[in-house]
């Protein structure tokens, strides 16, 4: 079993749909990070978050350290949101990311 | 906009030769990192540093070494590169004395290793 488990792992959508991904892990963390990564490779890092919920656009970012899980909400969706999202846990007893295998994304138009 | 830098992006090269992938940050940040992403697949650590003089292998074993003599440089060299070298490459840094900073990625390099 794998320490960090993205859902779904492939997600297709119609522009304008409400979008959640979601994160599960099974070890203690300091922080929790939501990544983006483009056809091409490059990465961006979205959110970091420890507690509670940020949001920025229409990216909402939410962690609940209790159950161990965060979601990922993209609202209004557009086809430049495809990509694929990487979930990475920072591990408290170490500080090593551990990567969930990501989620692709596609938006149709 | 992240200020971190990856040269080549693309390269493709013949078995043995040695190559050096160069990654360079103008933010100041003290940790770096290297990680290695086949198609579809996860992200794999492969080398880090915390600072100047500091490198430390990562939880994949890799054949490549790097170098921080300098706080914005941290290049990653393979001495003989292999077919099964052929990858991409990711470069990351991260600011301040937290392990818990927001890491910044440049763009990558792709390496074929024919």
């Amino acid at each position: 079993k794998n320490e960090v488990e993205q859902s779904p792992q492939n997600l297709t959508a119609q522009e304008g749909e409400f979008i959640t991904i979601n994160c599960s892990y099974s070890v203690g963390i300091s922080a929790l990070h939501w990544l983006q990564q483009h056809p091409g490779g490059g990465i961006v890092s979205l959110f970091m978050l420890s507690s509670g919920k940020k949001k920025h656009g229409r990216l909402i970012a939410t962690i609940n350290i209790q159950e161990k899980h965060s979601s990922l909400h993209i609202t209004a969706s557009h086809p430049r949101d495809s990509a694929v999202y990487i979930c990475a846990v920072l591990m408290d007893s170490n500080y090593q990311l551990i990567w969930g295998a990501g989620t692709k994304l596609i938006i149709k138009p | 906009e992240a200020d971190i830098y990856q040269t080549p992006r693309y390269l493709v090269i013949g078995t043995g030769k040695k190559i050096t992938l160069e990654c360079s940050q103008t933010m100041g940040h003290d940790k770096m990192y290297w990680y290695q992403q086949d198609p579809g697949m996860e992200l794999h650590l492969i080398h880090y540093s915390y600072g100047v003089n500091s490198t430390e292998k990562g939880d994949l074993s890799s054949e490549s070494t790097v170098s921080r003599i300098r706080t914005e440089h941290f290049p990653l060299t393979l001495e003989s590169a292999r077919p099964s070298h052929t990858s991409q490459y990711l470069c990351a840094s991260s600011p301040g004395t937290s392990l818990t900073g927001e890491l910044f990625f440049g763009e990558g390099s792709r390496l074929t290793v024919l």
